[in-house]
């Protein structure tokens, strides 16, 4: 059973430019969520997308931005990118239909640096 | 504002010797409660978790955490340390049901270095 898979695993990108994180969640899981941990840090949440929708979303403008495919994956989009950037983003899978009880399932991350 | 607090920076505890890693949360309700561990460069496991019931939960490789609602705390911890114990321990809360689900929230972190 594949638990969460991200990629790329590392990537370099230059400020200003796009990028864009892969993340499928793991068997069985219909919701993804996004989060960005700086080094040092904790992660804070990005977004969460349900049935191709955003349902909530953390603190981020709007340079940050996902979709949902209808085979539950997910793309993280960010776009003009700062040097602030710099983090670990992590996507984690989960299954809303558990109301009681849910827990998210983490991925290696990928490892994003602005220069 | 919801929060969770981790005092502990760093720890740096011998190798057989217990461990206790403290976490304070403030939320306007119970939430869920669960602790995280980061490997260097790697996603996050979870350890435990509480949602209800018995506030003394265990969880994998030999941790437990007790859920203390009068003192807002939900602390980490294990009797005898072992090497391979040594990485990063996230304690993050979630709310309980609907929407808000996808919404955790994590301390900053406590890194716990194990001597031999």
């Amino acid at each position: 059973d594949a638990g969460v898979t991200q990629s790329p695993t590392h990537l370099i990108k230059t400020r200003g430019q796009q990028v864009t994180l892969r993340c499928s969640p793991k068997s069985g899981h219909d919701t993804v969520s996004w989060y960005q941990q700086a080094l040092g840090q904790g992660p804070q949440f990005i977004f969460q997308y349900y049935e191709e929708e955003e349902r909530q979303r953390g603190n981020f403008p709007d340079r940050f931005s996902g979709h949902q495919f209808p085979n539950y994956s997910s793309e993280l989009n960010v776009n003009a990118l700062l040097l602030g950037d710099s983090a670990l983003y992590l996507c984690a899978s989960s299954l809303i239909s558990v109301l009681e009880g849910n827990e998210q399932y983490f991925g290696p991350g990928t490892r994003l640096t602005v220069t | 504002a919801q929060s969770v607090t981790q005092p502990d920076i760093h720890i740096t505890v011998s190798e057989g010797a217990s461990l206790e890693l403290r976490c304070n949360y403030s939320y306007g309700a119970t939430p869920y409660l669960f602790w995280y561990v980061q490997s260097p460069g790697q996603g996050l496991q979870l350890l435990l978790k509480y949602f209800s019931g018995d506030t003394l939960v265990q969880g994998i490789k030999g941790f437990e955490a007790e859920f203390k609602r009068s003192q807002s705390s939900f602390n980490l911890r294990k009797p005898s340390v072992h090497w391979s114990d040594a990485a990063e321990y996230f304690c993050a809360v979630g709310a309980r049901g609907g929407g808000s689900q996808g919404n955790l929230i994590f301390g900053k972190g406590t890194k716990l270095s194990v001597k031999p």
